[in-house]
C-alpha cells in the first residue's frame, strides 16, 4: 500500500543553523510534492510545491529538493529562527483529480534560541 | 480576501449523536477536500467535493458523509458518533486550474478546523 514517513517526530536544533526535514514514500509514483506549516491549534498553511520533473525549489529561506530515483524529499530552512518552530507535513500528489492528495503525519521542529 | 472558514470551532457531543460541521471556502475554490486529524493517525483523507459531486473518497465507514452546496460551502456529517471520532476535522479548499489535468496539484487553503470531543 501506498506509504509516506518524515524521518522523525521532533527535530530539535540550535537557532541560526539549517533544518533538514525528510520526506521519504514507497509504492506511489508522485506528479508533485508539497510541503506545509501547521502551528498548534490551526490548520496547515502551504509553503512550497515541486514538480516531479523539477530538482530543487526556493523560496526565501526554503529550499526543498525532489528525487524521484531515491523516493525522497528534502526540506531545508536555512539560518533557523524560533518562529520556525511548528510542525512540517509533506504531501503527495497525483497525477489525475481523480485521486487524493497524502500527507504524512509531520515533523515537529523546534528551534531554540 | 477571506479565507477558508469552518465552524464551529469546537464541539463537544456524546456517543451516539450526530453531527454537522461547516466550511465556507475561499471564494472562487470550487473544491472543498475534508480531512480527520489526530496525534496518532496524522492527517487522514475523508472526501473531496468539486462542484457538488464528491470525486474521491477515504476509507472511512458510512457514517462519515458529505455534500457540496452550490455556493460551493461544504459540510460533513458524521452520524452515531463513537469515542473513536474525536479529532481535529479540517476543510481545505483549492482553486481548479483552467486544464483538467491542472486541477490537481493547486496548493490546498486549510480552515483553522473543528475540534470535535466525544464523551
Amino acid at each position: 500500500s501506498q506509504k509516506i514517513e518524515q524521518n522523525s517526530e521532533a527535530l530539535n536544533i540550535q537557532e541560526g543553523k539549517t533544518a533538514t526535514l525528510t520526506c521519504n514514500y514507497t509504492n506511489y509514483s508522485p506528479a508533485y510534492l508539497q510541503w506545509y506549516r501547521q502551528d498548534p491549534g490551526r490548520g496547515p498553511v502551504f509553503l512550497l510545491l515541486i514538480r516531479e520533473n523539477e530538482k530543487e525549489k526556493r523560496k526565501e529561506r526554503l529550499k526543498v529538493t525532489f528525487d524521484t530515483t531515491l523516493k525522497q524529499s528534502l526540506f531545508h530552512i536555512t539560518a533557523s529562527q524560533p518562529a520556525d518552530s511548528a510542525t512540517y507535513l509533506c504531501a503527495l500528489g497525483p497525477y489525475s483529480s481523480a485521486s487524493k492528495i497524502i500527507f504524512g503525519s509531520g515533523t515537529r521542529l523546534s528551534i531554540r534560541p | 480576501k477571506a479565507g477558508v472558514t469552518q465552524t464551529p470551532r469546537y464541539l463537544i457531543k456524546t456517543r451516539g449523536q450526530q453531527v454537522t460541521l461547516s466550511c465556507s471556502p475561499i471564494s472562487g475554490h470550487r473544491s472543498v477536500s475534508w480531512y480527520q486529524q489526530t496525534p496518532g493517525q496524522g492527517l487522514q483523507f475523508l472526501f473531496e467535493y468539486f462542484s457538488e459531486t464528491q470525486r474521491n473518497k477515504g476509507n472511512f465507514p458510512g457514517r462519515f458523509s458529505g455534500r457540496q452546496f452550490s455556493n460551493s460551502r461544504s459540510e460533513m456529517n458524521v452520524s452515531t458518533l463513537e469515542l473513536g471520532d474525536s479529532a481535529l476535522y479540517l476543510c481545505a479548499s483549492s482553486f481548479p486550474g483552467r486544464r483538467r489535468l491542472s486541477r490537481s496539484n493547486q496548493p490546498q487553503h486549510f480552515g483553522d478546523g473543528t475540534r470535535l470531543s466525544i464523551l
